[in-house]
């Protein structure tokens, strides 16, 4: 059974680098699936920060690609965030989801979901 | 990017009666090549993450109900609950994964009437 589970602080000071990272049980790093970060504002909607392949290539929401970095460690099954130069509105839970990949009809949809962690921007 | 604009916001519905939740993208989320939607329907309950309902428009996840269903094509896409259970009161949510930026809907609060 496939788990993910997110970590990291939650509380950054505004100005500086959110760091998060997700870790993947039940599974092994491989091609067919592509590994994602999501976040929601307390009482707000969903919204899609980037997603990385197992090999390393990404799509980043353009919103936020220029203080986005996400990577991959196969050898510890885990995917990283960083979100530099923090504000308030980056205030959210932030979620890691995994969403399948196949050649033939490109990505699919979340399957599954970590348990997300809130994440404050404050001082 | 593609807008996703979902209604009602808010939903109240008697338990055992039918919920309808529409959806609409602003572009097409339809591929020539496949023949095949990119679009899903999240549920999410409170203090949880959202769960997958229905990929590829309108194809049920394992585990998931079948008054669940979804319908629609192209630009228009709906969610129907067939008959309403108390474990059904959450928020739900479209999403494209057609084009980046992969979008969301800004969900839909089912409620008991």
């Amino acid at each position: 059974q496939v788990q993910l589970q997110e970590s990291g602080p939650g509380l950054v000071k505004p100005s500086e680098t959110l760091s998060l990272t997700c870790d993947v049980s039940g599974h092994s790093f491989s091609s067919g699936y592509y590994w994602g970060w999501i976040r929601q504002p307390p009482g707000k909607g969903l919204e899609w920060i980037g997603s990385i392949y197992y090999s390393g290539s990404t799509y980043y929401n353009p919103s936020l690609k220029s203080r986005v970095t996400i990577s991959v460690d196969t050898s510890k099954n885990r995917f990283s965030l960083k979100l530099n130069s923090v504000t308030a509105a980056d205030t959210a839970v932030y979620y890691c989801a995994r969403a399948p990949y196949s050649g033939y009809n490109g990505v699919s949809a979340f399957d599954i979901w970590g348990q997300g962690t809130m994440v404050t921007v404050s001082s | 990017d593609i807008v996703m604009t979902q209604s009602p916001e808010f939903l109240a519905v008697s338990l055992g009666e039918r919920a309808t939740i529409n959806c609409r993208s602003s572009q097409t989320v339809l591929s020539n090549s496949n023949n095949k939607n990119y679009f899903a329907w999240y549920q999410q309950k409170p203090r949880q993450p959202p769960k997958l309902l229905i990929n590829w428009s309108s194809t049920r996840e394992s585990g998931v109900p079948d008054r669940f269903s979804g319908s629609g094509s192209g630009t228009d896409f709906t969610l129907t609950i067939s008959s309403l259970q108390a474990e059904d009161v959450a928020v739900y949510y479209c999403q494209q994964y057609y084009s980046t930026p992969w979008t969301f809907g800004q969900g839909t609060k089912v409620e008991i009437k």
